[in-house]
C-alpha cells in the first residue's frame, strides 16, 4: 500500500517568511510524529500526535513552530518567521495504534532558509 | 534521559565482507531498539527492532542484531555485504509504546558505511 507522503519534497524560503510542510500518513495509522534531521543536531524528535489525545509538542524549539493534524490523518507543521538554522530535512513518520513502536517514515521535506 | 551512541562515524568495507556496525545506549528501564537504514534522498527504513525476548533479532536484507544487556548494546550485524548496502544506518531508543508519551525515538548520529567493489 501506499506509504508515508510529504510535500513539498524541497522548499527553498527567504528568511522571516513563514512555510508549511504537509504529511499525509499511511491510511489507518493513529500515531504521527514529526522529527528534523540538520547536520549539527542529527534527527530530533518534534512533536507526536496520537488520535484525538492533547500533542506531545516536548520537541518543538521553539514557539515559531506548531503542528496541526486535521481529521486524526493529514498533518501540516508550520514554522513561522524562518530562520537560517531552521535549514534541515523534516521527516514525518506514522505508526499503527496497536504497533506505536514501529514507526514508518516519508521521505521528507528539505528545507532551506536563505 | 535516553541517549545513544554510534562510535564509528564512517566505515568502508569490501563487497562480500562481514560488517558490524557498533550502537551503544543509555536508558533506565528496558529499551526499546531499533536500526533504520537511510539512502541518499530517502526517507528511514526500519531494517529490525527489539523489544523483548531472543536477543538475537532478524531483519530485512540479511541484517541481524544482538541486544546485549550487560553491554548496553544493540549492535548491527550482516555477514556479506552487497554494494547495495551502502546507505547511513542509525540506531535508534525509543521509550515503548505504552507510555502517555508515545515513543518518540532517540537517534544515534548514525554511521555513514561505503563499500568498496
Amino acid at each position: 500500500g501506499a506509504g508515508v507522503s510529504q510535500s513539498p519534497s524541497n522548499k527553498v524560503t527567504e528568511k522571516g517568511k513563514d512555510v508549511e510542510l504537509r504529511c499525509d500518513p499511511i491510511s489507518g495509522h493513529t500515531a504521527l510524529y514529526w522529527y528534523r534531521q540538520s547536520l549539527g543536531q542529527g534527527l530530533e524528535f518534534l512533536i507526536y500526535f496520537q488520535g484525538n489525545s492533547a500533542p506531545d509538542k516536548s520537541g518543538l524549539p521553539s514557539d515559531r513552530f506548531s503542528a496541526e493534524r486535521t481529521g486524526g490523518s493529514v498533518s501540516t507543521l508550520t514554522i513561522q518567521r524562518t530562520q537560517q538554522e531552521d535549514s534541515a530535512v523534516y521527516l514525518c513518520a506514522s505508526s499503527p495504534r496497536d504497533r506505536s513502536y514501529e514507526q514508518y517514515f516519508g521521505p521528507g521535506t528539505r528545507l532551506t532558509v536563505t | 534521559a535516553q541517549s545513544v551512541t554510534q562510535p564509528d562515524i564512517h566505515i568502508t568495507v569490501s563487497e562480500g565482507a562481514s560488517l558490524e556496525l557498533r550502537c551503544n545506549y543509555s536508558y533506565g528501564a528496558t529499551p526499546y531498539l531499533f536500526w533504520y537504514v537511510q539512502s541518499p534522498g530517502q526517507g528511514l527504513q526500519l531494517l529490525l527492532k527489539y523489544f523483548s525476548g531472543d536477543t538475537l533479532v532478524q531483519g530485512i536484507k540479511g541484517f541481524e542484531a544482538e541486544f546485549k544487556r550487560s553491554q548496553s548494546s544493540f549492535n548491527l550485524r550482516k555477514p556479506s555485504v552487497h554494494w547495495s548496502d551502502a546507505a547511513e544506518y542509525f540506531c535508534a531508543v525509543g521509550a515503548g509504546g505504552f507510555t502517555g508519551g508515545g515513543n518518540k525515538l532517540t537517534f544515534g548520529t548514525g554511521t555513514q558505511l561505503k563499500v568498496e567493489l
